[in-house]
């Protein structure tokens, strides 16, 4: 199955500052790559989502980046907030075959930001 | 406001006690997940369904069963408890395959 692997574990900024969380995928087949966002108390909630046909895809603060042919990509956080400190998670799938609607989940990252 | 719902969101419970964690989606989604997340933040999936009647184990071995007789709902139950068995549970659920998942808010379940 897919592996996927998240880095760093917990990262502090201070507030203003840019913010980067890294994951690596194993299964090159892999083409839909979402990033979950978990707040104290909370379930991971969707806030961007990328597909292999895409290099990077921007919302406001945050953008994702996609290196296919190094099966690893990215989230970017501009100009940070203190609503920004969660965890963060990244994760992978197949759009079809037989683990359709399987997403394969990082570790997290334990964002902080500081003000 | 959630379309996901979880009950109860926090369960203290004696050792050897049978419980059910209930997950209901108002959504009409195929297809739902369980997750167990450790205290390290890892989401481990530990069941899902791709519809009514269909459940399959993830990929942590968990001693829990799952249902889904109504697409709305994916009970899981713990015939008896262990301390082994704290932690949070997340349900979650998805109508286009691996995209769009919405998660509960979680059952923080403590054995003691």
């Amino acid at each position: 199955g897919e592996n996927v692997e998240q880095h760093p574990s917990t990262l502090s900024v201070q507030e203003g500052d840019s913010a980067v969380i890294k994951c690596t995928y194993s299964d090159s087949a892999s083409n839909y790559f979402p990033w979950y966002k978990q707040e104290l108390g909370k379930g991971p909630q969707l806030i961007i989502d990328i597909r292999s046909n895409v290099g990077e895809k921007k919302d406001q603060r945050i953008a994702v980046t996609l290196n296919k042919t190094a099966k690893h990509f990215s989230l970017h956080i501009t100009e940070t907030q203190p609503e920004d400190s969660a965890v963060y998670f990244c994760a992978a799938s197949k759009e079809a075959g037989s683990t359709l609607g399987r997403l394969y989940f990082g570790r997290g990252t334990q964002l902080t930001v500081w003000p | 406001e959630a379309d996901i719902y979880q009950t109860p969101r926090y369960l203290v419970i004696g050792t050897g006690k049978k419980i059910t964690l209930e997950c209901s989606q108002t959504m009409g989604h195929d297809k739902m997940y369980w997750y167990q997340q450790d205290p390290g933040m890892e989401l481990h999936l530990i069941h899902y369904s791709y519809g009514v009647n269909s459940t399959e184990k993830g990929d942590l071995s968990s001693e829990s069963t799952v249902s889904r007789i109504r697409t709305e709902h994916f009970p899981l139950t713990l015939e008896s408890a262990r301390p082994s068995h704290t932690s949070q549970y997340l349900c979650a659920s998805s109508e286009f395959g691996s995209r769009g998942y919405t998660f509960g808010s979680g059952t923080r379940l403590t054995v003691v």
